[in-house]
C-alpha cells in the first residue's frame, strides 16, 4: 500500500530565509504526488502537483517541488519565505482507486520576524 | 465561481444521535470524495463517487457510517450513533475526470463535527 512520510512535524524558518519541507513516499507505480497548504479556519488549496515529465514542478505562490524517483521523494522548497506563508503543509499522493489521496501528516510552518 | 461547499461549517450533536454533513461540489465536477482529518493529522479518504455511483467506501470505518449522491451532484455523509471518537473535521473535494489520470481535487471548508 502507498504511504506519504512528512519526517519534520514542525519548522521554524526566519522570514525571508529558504524553506525545504521534506516528502517521502512509498509506493510501487509511477505516483501522482501533490502538495497542499492548510491556513488556519481554511480548507485546503493546492500548491502544485506532479504527474509527469519535467521532475521540477513550479506552483503557485513562489513554490516548487522535485520529484525524485532514486530518493521516493517529493520535497517542497520556497528561496524566500513570507510571514504569509505560515500555515500547514500536507504532502500526498494519488491512490490506484480513483486517484483518492493518500495524505501525510503534516508539517506546520512558523515564520518569525 | 463558486468552490465547493459544505454544511453545516460546525456541529455539535450529543453521543447517539445521528448527523448528516452536506457537500455541494463545484458545477459539473464529476467526481467527489470524502476525506476525515483528525486533530494534528492529514485528510484520511472514506469514501468516492464518480456521478452518483459510490466507487470505493473501503475507507468508511463501519456500518455506522454511509455516504450518498443520488443525483450525481450534492452528497450526503450520514453517520448514525455517533460516538465521541467521531469527532473530526470532514472534508469533501471533487475534480474533474481527465482522460483517467487523476486530476486535481478541490476542498471544501469542512464541516467540524463534534460529539459530546
Amino acid at each position: 500500500a502507498q504511504s506519504v512520510t512528512q519526517p519534520d512535524i514542525h519548522i521554524t524558518v526566519s522570514e525571508g530565509a529558504s524553506l525545504e519541507l521534506r516528502c517521502n513516499y512509498s509506493y510501487g507505480a509511477t505516483p501522482y504526488l501533490f502538495w497542499y497548504v492548510q491556513s488556519p479556519g481554511q480548507g485546503l488549496q493546492l500548491l502544485l502537483k506532479y504527474f509527469s515529465g519535467d521532475t521540477l514542478v513550479q506552483g503557485i505562490k513562489g513554490f516548487e517541488a522535485e520529484f525524485k524517483r532514486s530518493q521516493s521523494s517529493f520535497n517542497l522548497r520556497k528561496p524566500s519565505v513570507h510571514w504569509s506563508d505560515a500555515a500547514e503543509y500536507f504532502c500526498a499522493v494519488g491512490a490506484n482507486s480513483g486517484y483518492a489521496l493518500n495524505f501525510g501528516k503534516g508539517t506546520s510552518l512558523l515564520v518569525t520576524p | 465561481g463558486a468552490g465547493v461547499s459544505q454544511s453545516p461549517r460546525y456541529k455539535v450533536t450529543k453521543r447517539g444521535q445521528d448527523v448528516a454533513l452536506r457537500c455541494d461540489p463545484i458545477s459539473g465536477h464529476v467526481s467527489l470524495y470524502w476525506y476525515r482529518q483528525a486533530l494534528g493529522q492529514g485528510p484520511e479518504f472514506l469514501t468516492y463517487f464518480n456521478y452518483e455511483a459510490q466507487q470505493d467506501k473501503s475507507g468508511l470505518p463501519n456500518d455506522r457510517f454511509s455516504a450518498e449522491r443520488p443525483e450525481g451532484s450534492i452528497s450526503t455523509l450520514t453517520i448514525q450513533r455517533t460516538e465521541q471518537r467521531d469527532s473530526a473535521m470532514y472534508r469533501c473535494a471533487s475534480s474533474t475526470v481527465a482522460g483517467g489520470l487523476p486530476d486535481t481535487q478541490y476542498f471544501g471548508p469542512g464541516t467540524r463535527l463534534t460529539v459530546l
